[in-house]
């Protein structure tokens, strides 16, 4: 069965050091997304992303959050300088048409992201 | 704005015992509603969904039923396994929009 594939599964990083979270989507999706989750709280929204280009942001993702599909298969989250508030679980989703329209988003096993 | 509010864990059952997990969300359209669950080790996973009111979502011998008058979805299960212990988030999303509001999660462990 097709799956959401993530890369690393956990990242330890220095504060301030850039870190980029790698995600695989199922191949003909055309929809992808990012959220976190902070430890003991919600699964949150940060992207989406159609057509090359964002479609949605939350407030979260500010500009030391960027994405890309660089090579048509990969997903990637860049985050510039990482703060200690940064350390969550980035789950990585996609689907085929607007979430909204479906609800069926597919998603990975997670990467975890440890700031110190 | 949007959200959803959903029972603490964690929820200890013995197999076979009947399982609750209550969820109530608050959403300024009209939202789709999901459970989605998240075995140990992997990604979180669609288990049941329900478009409009008074529908019923089901998989697995989970039910959900939308109801719009309490603004709830919470989660049944008549018979759970050892096998159902995992964390289930219950979320929200509204027409032609990308984004999936969840819950805080309820971790579920059931034992033999």
């Amino acid at each position: 069965e097709p799956e959401v594939t993530q890369t690393p599964s956990h990242q330890v990083t220095q504060m301030g050091q850039e870190v980029i979270l790698r995600c695989v989507p199922i191949s003909n999706h055309l929809y992808f997304y990012w959220y976190r989750q902070i430890l003991g709280q919600k699964v949150e929204f940060l992207v989406s992303f159609y057509n090359n280009e964002i479609s949605e942001k939350s407030e979260i993702f500010d500009d030391q959050f960027s994405v890309e599909r660089p090579d048509g298969s990969n997903f990637t989250l860049k985050i510039r300088s990482t703060k200690l508030e940064d350390s969550a679980m980035y789950f990585c989703a996609s689907s085929e048409r607007v979430g909204g329209n479906t609800g069926e988003l597919f998603f990975g096993e997670g990467s975890r992201l440890t700031v110190l | 704005g949007d959200s959803v509010t959903q029972m603490e864990g964690p929820v200890t059952l013995s197999e076979e015992a009947f399982l609750t997990i209550n969820c109530t969300y608050t959403a300024t359209g009209y939202p789709s509603l999901f459970w989605y669950v998240q075995y140990p080790g992997e990604g979180l996973q669609l288990l049941l969904k329900a478009t409009k009111a008074d529908d019923k979502g089901s998989n697995k011998g989970f039910e959900a039923t939308y109801r719009k008058e309490t603004t709830s979805f919470h989660l049944e299960k008549g018979s759970v396994q050892v096998s159902d212990s995992a964390v289930y988030f219950c979320a929200l999303i509204l027409y032609n929009t990308d984004k999936l509001i969840f819950g805080t999660g309820t971790r579920l462990q059931v034992f033999p």
